[in-house]
């Protein structure tokens, strides 16, 4: 069955550190989506994008990064982690007219 | 813009009764929506979604929504909750001529007491 996974599940690193979490989806997708999700403020996107070498920044792409070499994965980039990017992150991804497929989350923490 | 809100932050409801969860949406053109429910430590799962032909859509676990277009709501539904349909409801829309993005509401948390 297809599917979308992260990794690493949960991570912990120091303020400053580069970070990088991955997402892999084998539906074939062209959209993929990175998304954080805090306590008061739901579901706020980062970054997407909509196929092979496209990205576009979301509402909250300050201190990430991504980069799409292929269909199947969209890794997120944290330059200089800082301890507001403590969060839990989620990749999505969807075709054209579909919904939105999820992957279980990465819990971060940035001591 | 697209915007979406849930206005009930929590909602109760006791076992075996009817179950709503409200949202109310904005977009420029047509909408397509859509109900996410998550479990704790886990990733949002698809419910349902609308995207055109009957108002009344049926989806995953005895879960419904009416599209209103005229209240611009979608709200979901279930004749008889489960204790274990208790998590958080995320409604969305996507705005059919802006792209291929989402926009979330803040969550619904449902709590089914027994």
């Amino acid at each position: 069955d297809a599917e979308i996974t992260q990794s690493p599940r949960h991570k912990i690193t120091e303020t400053g550190r580069q970070v990088t979490l991955a997402c892999h989806q084998t539906w074939n997708h062209n959209n993929m989506f990175w998304y954080r999700q805090d306590l008061g403020h739901g579901l706020r996107l980062i970054h997407y994008s909509y196929g092979v070498q496209d990205t576009n920044k979301g509402e909250v792409s300050d201190g990430y990064s991504v980069s799409r070499s292929n269909t199947e994965d969209l890794p997120l980039t944290l330059e200089s982690a800082a301890s507001s990017q403590t969060s839990v992150y989620f990749c999505a991804s969807s075709g054209q007219y579909n919904e939105q497929f999820f992957g279980p989350g990465t819990r971060l923490t940035v001591l | 813009a697209q915007s979406v809100a849930q206005p009930e932050d929590q909602v109760n409801v006791a076992e075996g009764n009817p179950l709503t969860v409200k949202c109310t949406y904005s977009v420029s053109g047509n909408p397509y929506l859509f109900w996410y429910v998550q479990y704790p430590n886990r990733g949002l799962q698809f419910l349902l979604k609308y995207i055109t032909g009957d108002n009344l859509v049926k989806g995953s676990y005895g879960f419904e929504a009416e599209f209103n277009k005229s209240q611009t709501s979608f709200h979901l539904k279930k004749p008889s909750a489960l204790v274990s349909d208790s998590a958080l409801y995320f409604c969305a829309v996507r705005d059919m001529g802006y792209g291929q993005n989402f926009v979330f509401g803040p969550g619904t948390r449902l709590s089914v007491l027994p």
